[in-house]
């Protein structure tokens, strides 16, 4: 079974701190997603990466970057942590693309509180 | 207007009931189609591809037009542990997917 783990299942943080959110994948898999969940409004894509050390922005970058060192670990900083980025934060893995399957195996996600 | 939208529910029905959920996207040239589950403080999971033919996983039957831009998901005979949001996705193409906001289903005895 494919295996995603976030080092948090719930985070509380300060108005401006820096936040770091890992996510590990055990499953070789070369794309991974940050995604960030809110109601009503669904999972949006903040960053993902297809390979070591490459990163693209997704729907939402603002406020946040990320770091791929090695193929199986995806990070996620907050530089400066602000109360609209409360919310819950889900990383997903996913194998090479292929159109005909779109499995992103998902870690359980982080419930970040900023105050 | 929301590059996939559903209807958020939630869906309330009894046990053994057939429901139906529909989404529509806006973005015409979409490939692929698929449907994810999510229980209540759990993360998302594949439930079921769709495609152009339709196609069926025992009691969920998911449906594709692409005329109209929208693909459904229908569940016969209902289980309590079907109880959980349902997430239609839209992959554009290329490595990003499309999330809905989810329809929140109910099932009860």
């Amino acid at each position: 079974d494919v295996k995603v783990t976030q080092s948090s299942r719930y985070l509380v943080k300060r108005t401006g701190e820096k936040v770091f959110l890992e996510c590990v994948q055990d499953m070789d898999h070369e794309n991974m997603f940050w995604y960030r969940q809110d109601p009503g409004l669904g999972l949006r894509l903040i960053y993902f990466s297809y390979d070591v050390k490459m990163k693209e922005k997704g729907d939402i970058p603002e406020g946040y970057s990320v770091s791929r060192e090695k193929k199986e670990r995806f990070s996620l900083i907050l530089e400066s942590a602000s109360t609209n980025q409360t919310s819950m934060y889900l990383c997903a893995s996913r194998p090479p693309s292929d159109l005909s399957t779109d499995t992103q195996y998902f870690g359980p996600g982080t419930r970040l509180t900023v105050l | 207007r929301k590059e996939v939208e559903q209807d958020p529910g939630p869906f309330n029905v009894p046990e053994g009931a057939t429901v139906a959920f529909n989404c529509t996207y806006s973005n015409s040239a979409s490939q692929s189609f698929f449907w994810y589950r999510q229980d209540c403080r759990k993360e998302p999971k594949l439930l079921m591809s769709v495609y152009s033919s339709g196609n069926e996983d025992g009691r969920f039957t998911a449906q594709l037009n692409r005329a109209s831009q929208y693909i459904s998901l229908l569940i016969r005979d209902s289980k309590l542990s079907d109880s959980a949001t349902y997430l239609c996705v839209v992959n554009p193409g290329g490595f990003k997917t499309i999330f809905g906001a989810g329809t929140r289903l109910f099932v009860k005895a």
